[in-house]
């Protein structure tokens, strides 16, 4: 069975460019996570989706982020214009339904680097 | 809210050695805790999970975590550590609420 897919693995920018981060879960997850990691510090949530819709994104900084899962599948995460800031592993996972106790898969991530 | 503590950002054991990494959590319901394992390149894997149940609960790899209420405590253990075990532990509150890492490093 194929594990969560991120792509790209790596993306170098300037600043103020715009970013896209792509995620394919495992298939039959109706549930799908975007989380950012700084270096040193453990994942943050910025979104979760169950099927198509966004039932979390309180984290998400709305002004310059933002993201879709269309189709309830495959899903984007893009940041415009980037900035020095985000600099950070951005990791894609996806669980079964979603639920406190359910396991979630995560993918190898992507990380960013604003120049 | 819902909040972990990692004591002890490094880890360093010898091989064959036991390991204790040291999660304490904060939560104002009965709490769901993980702990996941991060290899060099590689996305979080699901080491083990405590729901409900036994408070000793046993994971991947020879792991294992005891739930411990009194103590806020849900410090992850292994009897003797591989080279392979070198990696990076995060402990979880409900999935969601992530502690800062600690990175286990094996000595040969």
């Amino acid at each position: 069975e194929a594990g969560v897919v991120q792509s790209p693995r790596y993306k170098i920018i300037e600043k103020k460019q715009p970013v896209a981060f792509w995620c394919n879960p495992i298939s039959g997850h109706n549930t799908l996570y975007w989380y950012l990691q700084n270096l040193g510090q453990g994942p943050e949530l910025l979104i979760r989706y169950e099927n198509e819709e966004a039932v979390d994104d309180s984290q998400l900084p709305k002004d310059r982020f933002s993201a879709e899962r269309l189709k309830g599948v495959d899903s984007t995460l893009k940041i415009q214009p980037a900035e020095l800031g985000d600099s950070a592993v951005y990791l894609c996972a996806s669980s079964l339904d979603g639920g406190e106790t359910d396991t979630q898969y995560f993918g190898p991530g992507t990380r960013l680097t604003v120049l | 809210a819902q909040s972990v503590t990692q004591l002890g950002s490094h880890v360093s054991v010898s091989e064959g050695a036991l390991v204790l990494l040291r999660c304490n959590y904060s939560s104002s319901v009965p709490p769901y805790l993980f702990w996941y394992v991060q290899y060099p390149n590689q996305g979080l894997q699901l080491l083990l999970k405590y729901t409900t149940g036994a408070t000793l609960v046993k994971g991947i790899n020879g792991f294992e975590a005891e739930f411990k209420k009194s103590e806020t405590s849900f410090h992850l253990t292994k009897p003797s550590a591989h080279m392979s075990d070198a990696a990076e532990y995060f402990c979880a509150v409900s999935d969601l609420v992530f502690g800062a890492g600690t990175i286990l490093r094996v000595k040969s």
